[in-house]
């Protein structure tokens, strides 16, 4: 059973514009939120992560926002550049408990 | 200094073949994790050790092995390996079981 599912698969943006990705959970005792972030051939690498007491976090260009009530989060690139091309995942877990991971989005920024 | 090292970085072998992936971490860390990435980059946990005491293990073959010499490191070995197998193998630690994971870079297998 799929517990976080995670929107687009892939997704191609103009450098400068704003990227997009998307991840809905079911288990409403998820109380950690964070977005990884892969090159091809290097492991995955915390970008940023949320806990349920705010909705929106902001780091950089990265920005997560989260809707308890819907049980959806959002990772937000603002002026993406073409070094931001990886694949990105979302992940959702419970204190003390594994990382469930989503799908995973293939994010490409074209120069 | 490599925070999460993994060794070999690319392993090819043959079916019904016995082999290790070996882990160390240099960051203190109590709590480290094996994940399996498959071909579509799905990322599954496969098993978590905390303080060399198993904690987390995931509905995997018993043909894979984790073993936890210290804290430091965290080894899998497969046995018999099947077609199946190929996938890059994750190494991570993290600071207890409720902190951010850091990852290494990764072991490709790949089984003929």
């Amino acid at each position: 059973q799929q517990q976080v599912k995670q929107s687009p698969q892939s997704l191609i943006v103009q450098k400068g514009g704003i990227s997009i990705i998307n991840c809905a959970y079911e288990n409403t005792a998820f109380d950690y939120f964070p977005w990884y972030q892969q090159f091809p051939g290097k492991g995955p690498a915390l970008l940023i992560a949320i806990r349920p007491d705010v909705s929106e976090k902001k780091e950089g260009r990265f920005t997560i926002s989260f809707n308890k009530s819907a049980k959806q989060f959002s990772l937000h690139i603002m002026d993406s550049q073409p070094g931001d091309s990886a694949t990105y995942f979302c992940a959702a877990a419970t204190s003390g408990s594994r990382l469930t991971f989503g799908e995973g989005t293939q994010l490409t920024v074209n120069p | 200094d490599t925070a999460v090292s993994q060794t070999p970085k690319y392993l090819v072998t043959q079916m019904g073949n016995d082999k290790s992936i070996k882990c160390e971490q240099n960051l203190g860390h109590d709590t480290m994790y094996w994940y399996k990435q498959d071909s579509k980059k799905f990322l599954k946990i496969m098993f978590s050790y905390n303080n060399k005491e198993l904690i987390i293990n995931e509905t995997v073959p018993n043909r894979f092995s984790p073993k936890s010499p210290d804290k430091a490191h965290l080894n899998l070995h497969i046995n018999s390996l099947e077609l199946g197998d190929s996938a890059v193998y994750f190494c991570a630690s993290s600071q207890n079981r409720a902190s951010e994971q850091y990852f290494g870079p990764g072991t490709r297998l790949t089984v003929t």
